[in-house]
Parts: C-alpha cells; sequence; structure tokens
C-alpha cells in the first residue's frame, strides 16, 4: 500500500522569503504522479501543482517549484517570495498511473506566511 | 468554467437524522470522489465512481452510508441514521483521465 509523509506539521516564514514544505512517500508503482494541494481557511483544496514520475524535470508553476527525487521517494514544495495568502495548510498527494484511483493524502504542514 | 459544484455548504443536523449530500462533478469528467476530512484521520477516500459505477468503496464506514451516481452529472452521499462521530468537512472530487482531481468546496457536517 502507498503512504504519504509529511513530516513537519507546521512551518512558518516571513513573507517575501522562501520555504520549502517536506514530502516523502512509499510505493512499489513506477508509474504515478505527485500533487501538492493548498487548503486555505476557507477550506477549499487547490491544486498547486503535479509530477509526473516518468518525467525527470521538476515541475513550476509561477512562484512554485518541486524538487522530485524518485530514487529517494521524496517530493518537496518550494515556495519562492512568499506572500500571505500562501498562509494554508499545504497536502501532499500520490496518485497511482494508469488508472482513475483516489489519491493517497499526507497529514499536511499548516504553513503561515508572516509580515 | 463551473467546478466541481456541492450543496449543501454546511449542514447540522441532530442525530438519528438522514443525511444527503449532493455533487456535480465537472462536465466531461469520468470520475467521481468522495473524501472525508476530520482532525483525528486527515483526507480519506470514502469511495469512487467511474463512469457512474461504483469502483471502490472500502472506505465507505458502515452499512449507514451510502452513495449513489445515477447519471454522469450528480451523486449523492447519505447518512442514516446519522451519529456524533460523522461530523466532518466531506468532499466531493471529479476527474478525466489525466489523472488531476478538481475538489468542491465541501460541506461542513455537524451532527449534534
Amino acid at each position: 500500500a502507498q503512504t504519504v509523509t509529511q513530516s513537519q506539521p507546521e512551518m512558518s516564514v516571513q513573507e517575501a522569503e522562501t520555504v520549502t514544505l517536506s514530502c516523502t512517500y512509499d510505493t512499489s508503482e513506477n508509474n504515478y504522479y505527485l500533487f501538492w494541494y493548498k487548503q486555505p481557511p476557507s477550506r477549499q483544496m487547490i491544486l498547486v501543482i503535479r509530477q509526473e514520475a516518468y518525467k525527470q524535470q521538476n515541475a513550476t508553476e509561477n512562484r512554485f517549484s518541486v524538487n522530485f527525487q524518485k530514487a529517494a521517494k521524496s517530493f518537496s514544495l518550494k515556495i519562492s517570495d512568499s506572500q500571505l495568502g500562501d498562509t494554508a495548510m499545504y497536502f501532499c498527494a500520490f496518485l497511482r498511473g494508469g488508472s482513475q484511483g483516489n489519491l493517497i493524502f499526507g497529514k499536511g504542514t499548516k504553513l503561515s506566511v508572516k509580515p | 468554467d463551473a467546478g466541481v459544484i456541492q450543496s449543501p455548504r454546511h449542514e447540522v443536523t441532530e442525530m438519528g437524522q438522514e443525511v444527503t449530500l449532493r455533487c456535480k462533478p465537472i462536465s466531461g469528467h469520468n470520475s467521481l470522489f468522495w473524501y472525508r476530512q476530520t482532525m483525528m484521520r486527515g483526507l480519506e477516500l470514502l469511495i469512487y465512481f467511474n463512469n457512474n459505477v461504483p469502483i471502490d468503496d472500502s472506505g465507505m464506514p458502515e452499512d449507514r452510508f451510502s452513495a449513489k451516481m445515477p447519471n454522469a452529472s450528480f451523486s449523492t452521499l447519505k447518512i442514516q441514521p446519522s451519529e456524533p462521530r460523522d461530523s466532518a468537512v466531506y468532499f466531493c472530487a471529479s476527474s478525466y483521465d489525466s489523472g488531476t482531481q478538481h475538489f468542491g468546496d465541501g460541506t461542513r457536517l455537524s451532527i449534534l
């Protein structure tokens, strides 16, 4: 069974600084997808970024980028130039490839951006 | 484009009552998922459908929970009878073959 571990329950960062959120996962699959979702206090689940396991290039979306280390089964999220609106819970999630299966979520990291 | 639409946004009811949560997936998506979020257990899958057919309902807690998807544009999650431990946020999500799941705004359910 797949598992996703986020070892940082809470983090804080100063506005405009850079922060990295950690995620590790365990799977025997070779084909899969990884995601970061953001959940602000409004409780919406918002897709931040997606990575296909077969791609060596790390995904980027504006100020958000990932460091995907397939051999180490590590998938960290870097947020550059942090903004107050980045304050939220961040969930790392795993999806087995080749099927329309369900997401396996980590427990989340609560990020606070301080002015 | 309209996203996943869930109703109601909030529901407060007394123990023993029937609760029905509703979801309209994104048009064209062929998979629909119901997740539950609690402080203790985090986000966990209850059930998912592919092409309106239930594929995995192993996360449904017990017989009090049931889900249906009568057509491609509508699904319900029903709890009967409801219990205080069912209090949680319930999310519906939908996806197409790309695998990326898009979530509704969730229903916050409180059972008194």
